[in-house]
């Protein structure tokens, strides 16, 4: 059964940082791209970043360009996204998915409050 | 970017109900959308990929069509498990986008 599983997520001050993480099973990790999306509360979803099997090509949002980071160890199984200048805004539930986004994680919430 | 105009934002249907939800893309993006459930506290589930086909598992009164820049996602009758919010996106060009979702509520 494929699963993917996110944690890290947490309350943060502005200005700080986390790192999430996305652990797969169920499938070959290497042979897909994988992405992270975001749902802000009561909000619509927002794609946020995306990575290739390999992890050689990478892509962001402009929202968070520049501050987030994604990177993916295929030896573990694990995507990661990095998380830094965290805003107010940033704060969502932030899940993760694979390739095209037919499986997706039950998300992990970032909460970003002084 | 792209932008994915998704229309209605809500509406409120009959248990038996055809109903129709549209988006439009700024730009043609062939066949690369996809179509999303999400019920409350719950991660989102695709229904529809490639812009018509249907995901494994899901029912077939659920159908998607169109390409380019026009394109719908159909429930030929509405069920009690279908009230939902539903999300297009398209994935044609990096940054992917959302349609802004629409709310399926009961009459």
């Amino acid at each position: 059964e494929v699963q993917l599983v996110e944690s890290g997520g947490g309350l943060v001050q502005p200005g700080g940082s986390l790192r999430l993480s996305c652990t797969a099973s169920g499938f070959t990790f290497g042979n897909h791209a994988m992405n992270w999306v975001r749902q802000a509360p009561g909000k619509g979803l927002e794609w946020v970043s995306g990575i290739s099997g390999a992890g050689g090509s990478t892509f962001y949002a402009d929202s968070v360009k520049g501050r987030f980071t994604v990177s993916r160890d295929n030896s573990k199984n694990t995507l990661y996204l990095q998380v830094n200048s965290l805003r107010v805004e940033d704060t969502a539930v932030y899940y993760c998915a694979r390739g095209w986004t037919d499986c997706w994680g039950q998300g992990t919430l970032v909460t970003v409050s002084s | 970017d792209i932008q994915m105009t998704q229309s209605p934002s809500s509406l409120s249907a009959s248990v038996g109900d055809r109903v129709t939800i549209t988006c439009r893309a700024s730009q043609g993006i062939r066949n690369d959308l996809g179509w999303y459930q999400q019920k409350p506290g719950k991660a989102p589930q695709r229904l529809i990929y490639a812009a018509s086909s249907l995901q494994s598992g899901v029912p077939s009164r659920f159908s998607g069509s169109g390409s380019e820049t026009e394109f719908t996602l159909t429930i030929s009758s509405l069920q009690p498990e279908d009230f939902a919010t539903y999300y297009c996106l398209q994935y044609n060009n990096y940054p992917w986008t959302f349609g802004q979702g629409t709310k399926v509520e009961i009459k």
